[in-house]
C-alpha cells in the first residue's frame, strides 16, 4: 500500500515550458486535490475532484489544468510555466467514510521556474 | 467562506515543557471537522489530531491534545513533554464536510530547544 505518490520530487522549468505533475493513490479514495505551499501562505487549494470525471476549481486555479479519468490518478498540468508558479505542490486524497475521512498527503513536488 | 487564523508565526519551547498553539476559525456551519497537521523539515504533511465539531469531548493522541471551544470558534493544540522531534511547522485546518477541500491557516513554526 503506497498511499499517495507524487512525481517528480523536484523539477526546474524555464518560463513558458509546460509540464505535468503526477499524483496517484491506491486507497480507492473518491476525493483528490492539489494544493500549493508558499512561504507565509499556508497551503492553498488549486483544483479538486470528488470522483472520476468531476473536477472543480479552488482558490488559485489560474495557470493550471486538471483531469480525472480514473479514480487513482489526478495529474496537474502547467500550461505555460511562470516564475509565480515556483512553489511546493502537494496532492491529497480522502474517503467520504465518516470513520477515516482525513486527507492523506503525498510527499510533495518542489517546482522552480526560472 | 471559511477562514482559519493562526496568530503565532513562530514559537519555541524547552524540551520536556508544554506548549500551546492557537487557532481560530470562522464558519457558519454547525457540523464540520478540524485538524492539526505537522510538517517537519522533510516537508511531509503528517496528521497530528482531528476533531469532529459534533463531539464535545476534546480529542487526544498521546502527548497531543486539543482545546475545542465551539462557541468561540477556537481550536488550540497542546503538546506536552515536548521533544526535539516535535520541531516542525504546524498547520491548523478546517473541513466543512467529508470529501471537501481543507482550508489551512498560515502555520506556526515550532522550535523545541534542548
Amino acid at each position: 500500500n503506497a498511499g499517495v505518490t507524487q512525481t517528480p520530487k523536484f523539477q526546474v522549468l524555464k518560463t513558458g515550458q509546460s509540464m505535468t505533475l503526477q499524483c496517484a493513490q491506491d486507497m480507492n479514495h473518491e476525493y483528490m486535490s492539489w494544493y500549493r505551499q508558499d512561504p507565509g501562505m499556508g497551503l492553498r487549494l488549486i483544483h479538486y475532484s470528488v470522483g472520476a470525471g468531476i473536477t472543480d476549481q479552488g482558490e488559485v486555479p489560474n495557470g493550471y489544468n486538471v483531469s480525472r479519468s480514473t479514480t487513482e490518478d489526478f495529474p496537474l498540468r502547467l500550461l505555460s510555466a511562470a516564475p509565480s508558479q515556483t512553489s511546493v505542490y502537494f496532492c491529497a486524497s480522502s474517503s467520504r467514510d465518516r470513520k477515516t475521512y482525513e486527507q492523506y498527503f503525498g510527499p510533495g513536488t518542489r517546482l522552480t521556474v526560472t | 467562506a471559511q477562514t482559519v487564523t493562526q496568530s503565532q508565526p513562530e514559537m519555541s519551547v524547552q524540551e520536556a515543557e508544554t506548549v500551546t498553539l492557537s487557532c481560530t476559525y470562522d464558519t457558519s456551519e454547525n457540523n464540520y471537522y478540524l485538524f492539526w497537521y505537522k510538517q517537519p523539515p522533510s516537508r511531509q504533511m503528517i496528521l497530528v489530531i482531528r476533531q469532529e465539531a459534533y463531539k464535545q469531548q476534546n480529542a487526544t493522541e498521546n502527548r497531543f491534545s486539543v482545546n475545542f471551544q465551539k462557541a468561540a470558534k477556537s481550536f488550540s493544540l497542546k503538546i506536552s513533554d515536548s521533544q526535539l522531534g516535535d520541531t516542525a511547522m504546524y498547520f491548523c485546518a478546517f473541513m466543512k464536510q467529508t470529501n471537501t477541500p481543507l482550508v489551512f491557516g498560515k502555520g506556526t513554526r515550532l522550535s523545541v530547544i534542548a
